[in-house]
């Protein structure tokens, strides 16, 4: 099973500034089948990367993903307030599937 | 408008079994393959189950596997979960969600469309 681990697990930040989120694997990921989530309290996980850096529909291109093997960066080059929630890194390139613990994006 | 509904969660007593559907509208459900992720109270994501385009091919965590059992009926675009022998640790919102992209390998995709989520509840 491939381990994802996410660092930091809380960041924080202010509106403006650049977040920079990583997720790195315990080996390396097939064909950068990897994919990250916005998850806000109460809503379910939204699609804003797949394929390490391709952006999703409709997902502002603040939000930018990059990274291959084993390293993986999601930046948000600046915050704006809806975008305080927790990010999750997957990976879909080998069974089973797997998720990173989390990284939350908290107000300063 | 993309949609995926979940139904069937509830309180469940340890051991119990429980069976969760995840209705789908406004795509060729029989062109995606799907799965269920589940998340526990204040916890990460966990993927569940995956099912392939026509329901031939299916895998699980080790941690449900022998007790859950995915399914789908393409003619009713609805996908379902089993959940036999249920454990306290099975507690969880658990969702459906749609491959990215057409007709993938099973589990081999990002998923860009969830439903709201229903809750299952093992307890005493």
């Amino acid at each position: 099973e491939i381990v994802l681990t996410q660092s930091p697990g809380t960041l924080s930040l202010s509106p403006g500034e650049r977040a920079t989120l990583s997720c790195r694997a315990s080996e390396s990921v097939s064909s950068t089948s990897l994919s990250w989530y916005q998850q806000k309290p109460g809503q379910a996980p939204r699609l804003l990367i797949y394929g390490a850096s391709s952006r999703a529909t409709g997902i502002p291109d603040r939000f930018s993903g990059s990274g291959s093997g084993a390293d993986f960066t999601l930046t948000i080059s600046r915050l704006e307030p809806e975008d305080f929630a927790v990010y999750y890194c997957q990976q879909y390139g080998s069974s089973p599937l797997t998720f990173g613990q989390g990284t939350k994006v908290e107000f300063k | 408008e993309v949609q995926l509904l979940e139904s069937g969660g509830g309180l469940v007593q340890p051991g119990g079994s429980l069976r969760l559907s995840c209705a789908a509208s406004g795509f060729t459900f029989s062109s995606y393959a799907m799965s269920w992720v589940r998340q526990a109270p204040g916890k990460g994501l966990e993927w569940v189950s995956a099912v392939s385009v026509r329901g031939g091919t299916t895998d699980y965590a080790e941690s449900v596997k022998g007790r859950f059992t995915i399914s789908r009926d393409n003619s009713r675009s609805t996908l379902f979960l089993q959940m036999n022998s249920l454990r306290a640790v099975d507690t969880a919102v658990y969702y459906c969600a749609k491959d990215h992209r057409a007709y993938q390998p099973t589990g081999g995709d990002a998923f860009d469309i969830w439903g709201q989520g229903t809750m299952v509840t093992v307890s005493s």
